[in-house]
């Protein structure tokens, strides 16, 4: 496509519950990032995948956080037993291979609101 | 880790005044700093960006400098417009071969008035 999709764009979740959110990214860039934006904040940094390789989880808050990018394209980040913490801006960002220095083309975002 | 301290973190002007928003930042390696504008619920867009090797550039009414000595950069908006209005992040990271993640600052947002 034209651009980074993210989905859902919207999703409530009750405490507890599991959730998993998509990255579609621009076809053909091998560097997909995932970020977390809090209310107010900067994005900060969950993970990072080259191809299918997850070269870097090291932004992960805990072992509930999981992310997978199984043939190289489209990634899901997938959340377990959501806590009211967890509620956030969830930004996806792909980047070509040859790029440089990450210049990187970000998604419109999926907001997740734990209750 | 990199530590990226953006300021200020609001910034009220009328149109056709300057704009100046201001970062620094601590890992002296790091060697390209972007700036995104993220509107209301829409995706962060990068408006500029600088590397290392360059001390200033511009693109039309957008320029940011930097200053590796003092780490510190700062973009700058000239002649501002209502749809300036936005909120801005600067960013540093350490990207030359393989990969490097971007740190973030916190925001600056930003209000034209008209």
């Amino acid at each position: 496509g034209a651009g980074v999709s993210q989905s859902p764009r919207y999703k409530v979740a009750k405490r507890g519950q599991d959730v998993a959110l998509r990255c579609d990214p621009i076809s053909g860039h091998v560097s997909l990032f995932w970020y977390q934006q809090a209310l107010g904040q900067g994005p900060e940094f969950l993970t990072y995948f080259q191809n299918e390789a997850q070269l870097d989880k090291s932004g992960l808050p805990s072992d509930r956080f999981f992310a997978e990018r199984p043939e190289g394209s489209v990634s899901t980040l997938k959340i377990q037993r959501t806590q009211q913490e967890d509620s956030a801006v969830y930004l996806c960002a792909s980047s070509p291979r040859d790029s440089g220095a990450n210049v990187l083309t970000f998604g419109a975002g999926s907001r997740l609101t734990v209750l | 880790g990199e530590n990226v301290e953006q300021h200020p973190s609001t910034l009220s002007v009328q149109e056709g005044d300057s704009a100046v928003i201001k970062c620094t930042y601590s890992d002296s390696a790091s060697n390209y700093f972007p700036w995104y504008k993220q509107e209301l619920g829409k995706r962060p867009q990068l408006i500029i960006d600088i590397r290392s090797n360059v001390g200033e550039k511009k693109d039309q009414r957008i320029a940011v400098t930097l200053n590796k000595t003092a780490k510190h950069f700062s973009l700058h908006i000239t002649e501002t417009q209502p749809e300036d209005s936005a909120v801005y992040f600067c960013a540093a990271s350490k990207g030359n071969s393989g990969y490097s993640t971007l740190t973030f600052g916190k925001g600056t947002m930003l209000l034209v008035s008209p």
